[in-house]
């Protein structure tokens, strides 16, 4: 079945630095592959998405490319905050399903 | 205005009880999902309902039962409570998944059986 698998955390940082995320999928055909954050008390709020292969989607300094080829969806940040603390979910959607397959969420720690 | 909104936040109750969480979106999505994420922070899909009619049941025990009285709620009952049924529960609504549309979650019910 469909799955994704993140690398484990808690990852704790410093301010500034730079941060990956990784994230592998299984899944048949070509998914739709998503970050999700959830920061503290809140829901879950769509971070980027890339739809097809070699698409790379970006928000608010966060890049992730979809790699058909190693089946991974990395997530990037050049130089973090304070305010990037949160729990990180890679998600993928496969063609023609209507839910949404979450890895198992990394928590983020960006110290001052 | 809150897209999607769940009532309560918060709910303590002892086993044995039956409780609902309900959920409405302001979206004009329409498809609606429950989803569960436990004390280690895995989500997973409980149900969703398209248009009213349920699409998605991910092999959750009987005693959990969602109702869709119309496209804008989706409510979730459950029965007998457990201790095992601990944890926060997410709505989320979207227009359809397909083709990467995003999903709107709720701010979850954190459910804690004594």
């Amino acid at each position: 079945g469909d799955s994704v698998t993140q690398m484990e955390g808690p990852v704790t940082l410093s301010e500034e630095a730079f941060l990956t995320i990784n994230c592998t999928y299984t899944a048949t055909g070509y998914p739709s592959l998503f970050w999700y954050v959830q920061y503290p008390g809140e829901g879950l709020q769509l971070l980027l998405k890339a739809t097809k292969a070699d698409d790379k989607g970006s928000n608010k300094g966060f890049e992730a490319t979809y790699r058909k080829e190693t089946t991974s969806f990395h997530l990037e940040k050049g130089s973090v905050q304070v305010s990037d603390s949160a729990v990180y979910f890679c998600a993928l959607v496969r063609q023609g399903a209507q839910k949404l397959v979450f890895g198992q969420g990394t928590r983020l720690t960006i110290n001052p | 205005d809150t897209a999607v909104s769940q009532t309560p936040k918060y709910l303590v109750t002892q086993m044995g009880n039956d409780k609902s969480i309900k959920c409405e979106q302001n979206l004009g999505h329409d498809t609606m999902y429950w989803y569960k994420q436990d004390s280690k922070k895995f989500l997973k899909i409980m149900f969703s309902y398209n248009n009213k009619e349920l699409i998605i049941n991910e092999t959750v025990p009987n005693r959990f039962s969602p109702k869709s009285p119309d496209k804008a709620h989706l409510n979730l009952h459950i029965n007998s409570l457990e201790l095992g049924d601990s944890a926060v529960y997410f709505c989320a609504s979207s227009q359809d998944l397909i083709g990467g549309t995003e999903a709107f979650f709720g701010q979850g019910t954190r459910l804690t059986v004594v």
